[in-house]
């Protein structure tokens, strides 16, 4: 089974732009969660995408959007980048269900590395 | 909110030896699911551990095992057999279990990391 994939793994855009990260889940995975790691906030939580519904958000300003399709990819999208948001982007993919195989796990994708300037 | 702590940010042990690392919580809820995960170089987040809060028995992978004290709101991972590998970022997480059941959300919420550095 393929591994939860992210495009592109690394970003560099400069303040202003906008921005748009890709996430592909695991076959069969419903549930994509987001996060945001830097080296002063450590990993925090963006929003969790459902069967296209935001199930759960983090304490991020409206800036950051998501959305998921169909068939569970999903993307992110940051507007108007500030420096701050130079962090690495990671998401994460589960079958999303109460019960669901083990305990309902989380895969890691590799991250998109962005870079703000 | 949940909280998770990480008391150490940085930890080294010389390979073949054993390490505990750290992790407390802060929740008001009863059932819930803690894990460690690695992050090596590479940055891709494996998990390691999990550990079920009702379950009151110790989880253990191979060699690695946590000690789970739930009065104490208190998670560490001990890495028996130290190997180079090991060698990485290890972050303690926490899942609402309420979440999950009611199919209500997947959250992780994350400590703040120990770099483990393996010595050979």
């Amino acid at each position: 089974k393929a591994g939860v994939t992210q495009t592109p793994r690394y970003l560099i855009k400069t303040r202003g732009q906008q921005v748009t990260l890709s996430c592909s889940p695991i076959s069969g995975h419903r549930s994509v969660s987001w996060y945001q790691q830097t080296p002063g906030q450590g990993l925090q939580f963006l929003f969790e995408y459902f069967s296209e519904t935001q199930r759960n958000k983090g304490n991020f300003p409206g800036r950051f959007s998501g959305r998921q399709f169909s068939n569970s990819r999903s993307e992110m999208n940051v507007s108007t980048l500030e420096l701050g948001d130079s962090a690495l982007y990671l998401c994460a993919s589960s079958s999303g269900l109460a019960g669901g195989p083990p305990y309902n796990e989380q895969f890691f994708g590799p991250g998109t590395r962005l870079t703000v300037l | 909110a949940q909280t998770v702590t990480q008391s150490q940010p940085e930890m080294s042990v010389q390979e073949a030896e054993t390490v505990t690392l750290s992790c407390t919580y802060d929740t008001s809820e009863s059932d819930y699911y803690l894990f460690w995960y690695k992050q090596p170089p590479s940055r891709q987040m494996i998990l390691v551990i999990r550990q079920e809060a009702y379950k009151q028995q110790n989880a253990t992978e191979n060699r690695f095992s946590v000690n789970f004290q739930k009065a104490a709101k208190s998670f560490s991972l001990k890495i028996s057999d130290s190997q180079l590998g090991d060698a990485a970022m290890y972050f303690c997480a926490y899942r609402s279990a309420f979440e999950m059941n009611n199919n209500a959300g997947n959250m992780l919420t994350f400590g703040g990391g120990t770099r483990l550095m393996v010595k050979p």
